[in-house]
């Protein structure tokens, strides 16, 4: 079965300093794909990083970057020099291949003081 | 436009009412989900639709009523709500089911009294 689990349900970080949103993994698939979904007030699910499972390197999308560690399961986001628009709701997701739904993780809240 | 849109971005109902969300995407995508989000839960994939037909249905009570005429548009048909229904429901589209990754909508505010 698959399991996505993610352990800080909230977190406060100052504006400028660089945050590490913590999402491990369980999964028998021999591939798989781990997504970070960043979720605002507004409720829009906003697509923000992936990583491929065979990937050789971590996969980085502007100030985002993701510290995939496959041996101990685990896809951190990490979010350099954070803004006050980066306070949302922050989800891990995995999907399995062959062909499998995704599932989510329960998500971090994150607040950006000033 | 945006990707994704939905309507209507909030909805109130009684137990006896019946409406519907509507869903629509111009990204050219194949497939498109529903996916309730309650309060304190992971996101729940509801219905699967690739090519207009449903390949997926999570064991979804049957006062929800998914409808996709076409690739780019989807309902949600909704009759005989229970109050635990009240939630935000998410409509998204990837390039095929379950391929991709998922680009969604702003959500439809479901709040059932």
């Amino acid at each position: 079965a698959q399991k996505i689990t993610q352990t800080q349900p909230g977190m406060f970080v100052q504006e400028k300093e660089a945050v590490t949103l913590d999402c491990t993994y369980d999964t028998s698939d021999p591939s798989y794909g781990l997504f970070w979904y960043k979720q605002p007030s507004s409720g829009e699910m906003i697509f923000l990083i992936y990583q491929g499972s065979y990937d050789q390197q971590n996969a980085t999308e502007g100030r985002y970057s993701l510290n995939f560690q496959k041996a101990r399961k685990s896809a951190n986001l990490v979010i350099s020099a954070s803004q006050l628009g980066d306070s949302a709701m922050y989800f891990c997701a995995m999907r399995g291949y062959p062909a499998s739904k995704i599932i989510f993780g329960s998500g971090t809240r994150l607040s950006i003081r000033p | 436009e945006t990707g994704v849109t939905q309507t209507p971005r909030h909805l109130v109902m009684g137990m006896t009412n019946k409406k519907s969300l509507k869903c629509e995407q111009h990204l050219g995508h194949n497939a498109m989900y529903w996916y309730k989000q309650s309060a304190k839960k992971p996101l729940e994939l509801m219905f699967v639709y690739s090519l207009e037909e449903r390949v997926e249905n999570n064991s979804v009570p049957s006062r929800f009523s998914p409808e996709c005429p076409n690739s780019s548009h989807l309902f949600l048909h909704l009759h005989t709500l229970q109050p635990e229904d009240s939630a935000l429901y998410l409509c998204a589209s990837s390039q095929g089911a379950h391929t991709g990754e998922l680009f969604f909508g702003e959500g439809s505010r479901l709040t059932v009294l």
